[in-house]
């Protein structure tokens, strides 16, 4: 079965750290482009990071561009997204999305919570 | 980069068909037939229901289409159900400095 399992969501305060984890199954995960998408509580969808099959290539999105790194182990199957400096408005689910066609496989997401 | 504009709220009956927009600009949703839509339950993760434009991947009922003018997309749910009922985003490729950006999300309500 094809799927992803975010982890390492959690309560954080404010200027905190956190790591978030995405384990892939099912599939060839190196041959995938990998996403974090977020959405605030009672809020729409909004797109995070991108990252290349091979890692070679990476966006963020000016929210959170020089406070969050992606990155992926494809030996490991995963993808990861450290966050730092973390803010009040960082707190949302975090979903990992690949990308075929469009956003085809969404995790569970991961609930990170920024407050002191 | 902007979000695309999608009205908050659509409703109808069962068995009515619905439509719903997504406007951006010639930069993303004009530009590219990169549009996306995706299907959201409460507490649950997105569903791809649409893919460029108008491709519908395995296993998503033939109910619902897409379709696109200029820098406008759109979703329309036939047959309309209980089950539609949910939150819907549109998403499209952008030739910004990020790659992606979603709709704002409209939320389906089946009377």
């Amino acid at each position: 079965e094809v799927q992803l399992v975010e982890s390492g969501g959690g309560l954080v305060q404010p200027g905190g750290s956190l790591r978030l984890s995405c384990a892939a199954s099912g599939f060839t995960f190196s041959s995938y482009e990998m996403n974090w998408v977020r959405q605030a509580p009672g809020k729409g969808l909004e797109w995070v990071s991108y990252i290349s099959s091979s890692g070679s290539t990476i966006y963020y999105a000016d929210s959170v561009k020089g406070r969050f790194t992606i990155s992926r182990d494809n030996a490991k199957n995963s993808l990861y997204l450290q966050m730092n400096s973390l803010r009040a408005e960082d707190t949302a689910v975090y979903y990992c999305a690949r990308v075929f066609m469009a956003f085809d496989i969404w995790g569970q997401g991961t609930m990170v919570t920024v407050s002191s | 980069q902007s979000a695309l504009t999608q009205p908050a709220s659509v409703s109808g009956s069962p068995g009515q068909s619905i439509t719903i927009s997504c406007t951006g600009t010639s930069s993303d949703v004009g530009g590219y037939n990169y549009v996306s839509w995706y299907q959201q339950h409460p507490g649950k993760a997105p569903k791809l229901m649409i893919y460029d434009v108008s491709k519908r991947p395995s296993g998503v009922s033939n109910r619902f289409s897409g379709s696109k003018s200029g820098n406008t997309a759109s979703l329309t749910i036939s047959g309309l159900q209980a089950e539609d009922e949910a939150d819907y985003y549109c998403s499209s490729y952008t030739s910004s400095s990020t790659p992606y950006v979603f709709g704002t999300g409209t939320k389906v309500t089946v009377l």
